[in-house]
């Protein structure tokens, strides 16, 4: 089985701070890791990925991850957060088989206070 | 920019009725699924296809449920009867695999299908 969990349903920050959205995982093998952006009335958007390599990745819109094996973790994070960086984020696991779809967590909503 | 093409945008319909949700993925797709979003359960998993062949529904209520592809430029989801407990928005996601590949393919998504059953 594969699973994720976001602890945090929401995330305040001020604009031109850094953030930090959490996200960690399980799953059988090795993980292929995703962080998706989900604006209002809109579909999910591709941000970031993981598959093997650098632990620190890097994105879109300024955003990285860093993958921590040992922690199972692999939080998203941006040096200095936008107020239009406000949004639902989902980070997404699925197994390196291709036999398996995208597993979700439950989303955070970033809020960035101007 | 290529994009998933989902239809309706938004449907209101009565319990029992019929509904069928369509799903136009990204021309060269190989694999395409459906996810469900509600507060409640967040992002489920429906159904998951690769080269039109059904690989994963495990997640979808068989008794209701069913999606299909008719053909590499269509993917379906109807629900028949529809109850309340449908309400939900309803997306299509499709990515390309490389042959022999276990592909971490990035998922395109459409804009969603919100559903609501009175």
């Amino acid at each position: 089985a594969q699973s994720v969990a976001q602890p945090e349903d929401q995330v305040n920050v001020a604009e031109g701070n850094p953030l930090t959205v959490k996200c960690t995982y399980s799953v059988s093998g090795n993980p292929y890791l995703f962080w998706y952006v989900q604006y209002p009335n809109r579909g999910l958007q591709f941000l970031l990925k993981y598959i093997t390599g650098d632990n620190l990745v890097k994105g879109s819109y300024g955003f990285e991850a860093e993958f921590n094996k040992s922690q199972t973790s692999f939080h998203l994070k941006k040096p200095s957060a936008l107020v239009s960086d406000s949004a639902l984020y989902f980070c997404a696991v699925r197994d390196d088989t291709g036999r398996r779809a995208l597993t979700f967590g439950s989303g955070t909503r970033l809020q960035v206070q101007p | 920019d290529a994009r998933v093409t989902q239809t309706p945008r938004h449907k209101v319909t009565e319990m029992g009725q019929e509904v069928t949700m369509r799903c136009q993925p990204i021309l060269g797709h190989n694999t395409v699924f459906w996810y469900r979003q509600t507060m409640m359960q967040g992002l489920e998993l429906l159904a998951y296809f690769r080269n039109r062949a059904p690989l994963d529904d495990s997640g979808m209520p068989k008794d209701r449920f069913s999606a299909e592809m008719p053909d590499a430029t269509l993917a379906t989801l109807k629900i028949q009867p529809s109850e309340p407990r449908d309400s939900a928005v309803y997306f299509c996601a499709s990515g390309l695999v490389v042959s022999g590949s276990s592909g971490a393919n990035v998922l395109t998504f459409g804009a969603g299908s919100r559903l609501t059953v009175l």
